[in-house]
């Protein structure tokens, strides 16, 4: 399986001020299709996960683009570049392109 | 909007069973296929099932084989998760997830399952 690391596992940021988030795979995520299945995920206090972020940079809709995803074959950064209250909570890592589906271990952010 | 309710969790002893289910709405539930996800805070979010989306092809983390049985019925837009032979490693939260392209597009809001002498 995929392990997928992610670093660090706990931030503290303060408000207005940019974060970054990384996950590596014990795998190359590229795709045959050369797509490559990488995705964030934001899970608020007391929610489910929501998906920010699918194949390595698309942003879902309605979410605001303070956020971007970057990277390639094993190596992906998630960042915020300026952080607000309402994005405390835990962001993974998940890869959709080797089976079984991975997740990273989370990383919870919280505001300094 | 996509709605995914999970329902059927509770307090189980080991050994026992449970049936999960999970209600879909607002799409057309029979063109997806389904998974199951678990999430404790110890382990974090674990893959423990996936249906195609005919229920044609059913997987499952080497975990749960032989115990859980994941299974849809599309014309009642719903997906199950029969859980046997509990350990109490199986204590979390169960969510189920519609797939799309190498992802999870939307989750429900889970339903808890705890294994408990």
């Amino acid at each position: 399986d995929a392990v997928m690391t992610q670093s660090p596992l706990s931030l503290a940021v303060t408000l207005g001020q940019p974060a970054s988030i990384s996950c590596r795979s014990s795998q190359s995520l590229g795709h045959s299709d050369g797509n490559t299945y990488l995705n964030w995920f934001q899970q608020r206090p007391g929610q489910s996960p929501r998906r920010l972020i699918y194949k390595v940079s698309n942003r879902d809709s309605g979410v605001p683009d303070r956020f971007s995803g970057s990277g390639s074959g094993t190596d992906f950064t998630l960042k915020i570049s300026r952080v607000e209250a309402e994005d405390v909570g835990v962001y993974f890592c998940m890869q959709g392109t080797r089976w079984p589906y991975t997740f990273g271990q989370g990383t919870k952010l919280e505001i300094k | 909007e996509v709605q995914l309710v999970e329902s059927g969790g509770g307090v189980v002893q080991p050994g026992g069973s449970l049936k999960l289910s999970c209600a879909a709405s607002g799409f057309t539930f029979g063109d997806y296929a389904m998974h199951w996800v678990r999430q404790t805070p110890a382990k974090g979010l674990e893959w423990v099932s996936l249906i195609t989306w005919d229920g044609g092809v059913t997987y499952y983390a080497d975990s749960v084989r032989g115990r859980f049985t994941v299974s849809r019925d599309n014309s009642k837009n719903s997906l199950y998760l029969q859980l046997n032979s509990l350990r109490i490693e199986d204590t979390a939260l169960y969510y189920c997830a519609r797939d799309y392209s190498g992802s999870y597009t939307n989750w429900g809001q889970g339903t808890l399952v705890t294994v408990s002498s």
